[in-house]
């Protein structure tokens, strides 16, 4: 079965840390492409950032940049974001997913959790 | 950063009949290789959500053939030829070609 499963996700307080992590399973992971995407409470997606394949470019959104970090390890078959210096307004539902322009498939994990609050 | 626009952003509509939704991008999405990198999502309550389309127009295994993707340049749309009750949530577009960005979502919702 073809699935991502995230983990880390909890509450923490303004300014504190969190590490997410994704785990793929059922297809070959490191010939993905991979995304953190995130749902604020009753809102719409939002794209947070990218890593290719083997690392070697990462993007983000602007109201993230310098606060948080993507990175994989593709012998784990796993993605993970570092995110750090956190704002209530990073509250929300976090899915990693292959947001692939191709076929045959396009993969998302159930979501991971982070609430930001005092 | 590319902008995408969906209307409406809340749409009723009938059982049975069609239902339209609209996407619109700041610039256009057709990339250098020459191909449009356009998805539609759908997400039910409580899940993540779905590819339904990708490239315009391409539906995915497992896609209902109710549901189409149309459009170029920069300006697009999904359609549903007859809406069923397990259709009624919300529609994402999201372009691929300028890295990544979504639209605001759509909410069907039964008039």
């Amino acid at each position: 079965e073809v699935q991502l499963v995230e983990s880390g996700g909890g509450l923490v307080q303004p300014g504190g840390s969190l590490r997410l992590s994704c785990v793929g399973s059922g297809f070959s992971f490191s010939t993905y492409e991979m995304n953190w995407v995130r749902q604020a409470p009753g809102r719409g997606l939002e794209w947070v950032s990218y890593i290719s394949d083997h690392s070697r470019l990462l993007l983000y959104t602007d109201s993230v940049k310098g606060r948080f970090t993507i990175s994989r390890d593709n012998a784990k078959n796993t993605l993970y974001l570092q995110m750090n210096s956190l704002r209530a307004e990073d509250t929300g539902v976090y899915y990693c997913a292959s947001l692939e322009l191709r076929p045959p498939m396009d993969v998302w994990g159930q979501g991971t959790t982070v609430t930001v609050s005092s | 950063e590319v902008v995408m626009t969906q209307s409406p952003l809340s749409l009723p509509v009938t059982l049975g009949q069609p239902a339209s939704i609209s996407c619109r991008s700041s610039q256009s999405l057709v990339h250098t290789d020459g191909i449009t990198y356009l998805n539609w999502f759908q997400q039910r309550p409580g899940q993540s959500p779905r590819r339904l389309i990708y490239q315009v127009s391409r539906r995915d295994s497992g896609v209902p053939d109710r549901f189409s993707g149309s459009g170029s340049g920069t300006d697009f749309t999904l359609k549903i030829s007859r809406v069923e009750a397990e259709d009624v949530c919300v529609y994402y577009c999201m372009q691929g070609t300028h890295w990544r960005s979504f639209g605001q979502g759509t909410k069907l919702e039964i008039k």
